[in-house]
């Protein structure tokens, strides 16, 4: 049974490019919720998504969006990056409002 | 505002000493805790959950932790380290719905 998958790995963007990280929740998960982890910081809550919707967002602009499949899968995009949009993005997903499981997320560099 | 704070920022231990680490949260609804593990170039893992009952809660790799709700605290102990318990450890809080609100982190070192 796979975790939480996410892609790619490690990117590396030009300021002003627009990025799409992905995920794929634990099998039987419902409930996808997004994390920026900056460097030595504890990872901060952009969004989360279920039924397709949007049901919670963070303190982060709207150049931060995202989508949630059918299949539960979720995507991530930021538009108009900054140099401080460098850091770890974290995926988590649950069945509702449960345990979160996290996968081992992208690494973003913005030069 | 809701927030969680760690009071360590870099512990460093030698092996078979205790641990405890210090969490505090600003919440006013109802509390879930967690303590979270993130081992060199792994994901961040769950090390154990209180949601409600015995404030004493274990969970694994011999850890336990107390929530204390006079102290809005939920430190994390472990009796005797091991080398294998290097990692970053974060508390969080359940703030409704499943957002989770972290703390920055402690980074534990532990010596063979």
């Amino acid at each position: 049974d796979a975790g939480v998958t996410q892609s790619p790995t490690h990117l590396i963007k030009t300021r002003g490019q627009q990025v799409t990280l992905r995920c794929s929740p634990k099998s039987g998960h419902d409930t996808v919720s997004w994390y920026q982890q900056a460097l030595g910081q504890g990872p901060q809550f952009i969004f989360q998504y279920y039924e397709e919707e949007e049901r919670q967002r963070g303190n982060f602009p709207d150049r931060f969006s995202g989508h949630q499949y059918p299949n539960y899968s979720s995507e991530l995009n930021v538009n108009a990056l900054l140099l401080g949009d460098s850091a770890l993005y974290l995926c988590a997903s649950s069945f509702h409002d449960t345990e979160a499981f996290f996968g081992q997320g992208t690494r973003l560099t913005v030069v | 505002a809701q927030s969680v704070s760690q009071h360590n920022h870099h512990v460093i231990l030698s092996e078979a000493a205790s641990l405890e680490l210090g969490c505090n949260y600003s919440y006013g609804g109802t509390v879930n805790l967690f303590w979270y593990v993130q081992y060199p170039g792994q994901h961040l893992q769950l090390l154990l959950k209180y949601f409600s009952g015995d404030p004493l809660v274990k969970g694994i790799k011999g850890f336990e932790a107390e929530f204390i709700k006079s102290k809005f605290s939920f430190n994390l102990r472990k009796p005797s380290v091991q080398w294998s318990d290097t990692a970053e450890y974060f508390c969080a809080v359940n703030a409704g719905g499943g957002k989770l609100i972290f703390g920055q982190g402690t980074e534990l070192s532990v010596k063979p």
